[in-house]
């Protein structure tokens, strides 16, 4: 049980493009999903918190605007990095917990590489 | 600064050795969870510690939950390949969740 998947697994764009990357919770309901940043060899970063039905909460020095995120239900939730840049490059993993656990269960990941 | 801390950073072993890779804060936690993350993947839950002084074994590896609640080890006896990973402890302070810095631990056949 507790399976997220992420769509796409890899995504390649060019600079100024838009892309969207999907986070699902396959077997159970998931009223918080979270959104991490990952560089190589070294920890999540915390982008934001996504809360179904509600807006999402970003950390600090993560740009609302760029980074689009939307959970229209208790299954999804999309993160949508708008005019990508090549420093937009990294590895983005979403994870999905439980409403009575504080274990967060971690999507796949994907790797997105902006030309 | 990091809420957690965890050391080492990098660690290179020969198999069979053992290890320890400790998580430290000076704040405390409702719990502490432990994951370890393959290149290119994402996390897996590896264990979950709630009460102080809890120790939890899952087969080779060895967690404690420091007394305070705001530290925990990962002991691992006799490593394998198959450990390589790098593996990420996650405290929960009842109103957030924060990441460690991460531990990168490459086992040599």
């Amino acid at each position: 049980g507790a399976v997220v998947s992420q769509h796409p697994s890899r995504v390649i764009c060019k600079s100024g493009t838009s892309v969207k990357i999907e986070c699902r919770s396959l077997d159970f309901q998931a009223t918080t999903m979270f959104w991490y940043r990952q560089f190589p060899k070294q920890s999540l970063m915390l982008m934001a918190t996504s809360n179904e039905g509600s807006k999402a909460t970003y950390e600090q020095g993560v740009e609302k605007d760029k980074f689009l995120i939307n959970h229209a239900s208790l299954t999804l939730s999309t993160l949508t990095v708008t005019s990508a840049h090549p420093e937009d490059s990294s590895f983005y993993i979403c994870s999905a917990t439980l409403a009575t656990s504080y274990e967060q269960y971690f999507g796949p990941g994907t790797r997105l590489t902006v030309t | 600064t990091q809420l957690l801390e965890q050391s080492p950073q990098f660690l290179s072993i020969q198999e069979g050795e053992n290890l320890t890779v400790y998580c430290n804060s000076s704040s405390v936690f409702s719990s502490l969870q432990w994951y370890r993350q393959e290149p290119g993947e994402g996390p897996v839950l590896l264990v979950t510690v709630v009460t102080g002084g809890e120790v939890k074994k899952l087969k080779r590896l060895t967690f404690q939950f420091g007394d305070a609640r705001k530290d925990s080890s990962l002991h691992i006896t006799a490593a394998q390949p198959g450990d390589t990973g790098l593996y990420l402890c996650a405290g929960d302070t009842g109103n957030q969740f924060y990441f460690g810095t991460g531990t990168s631990l490459t086992v040599i056949p």
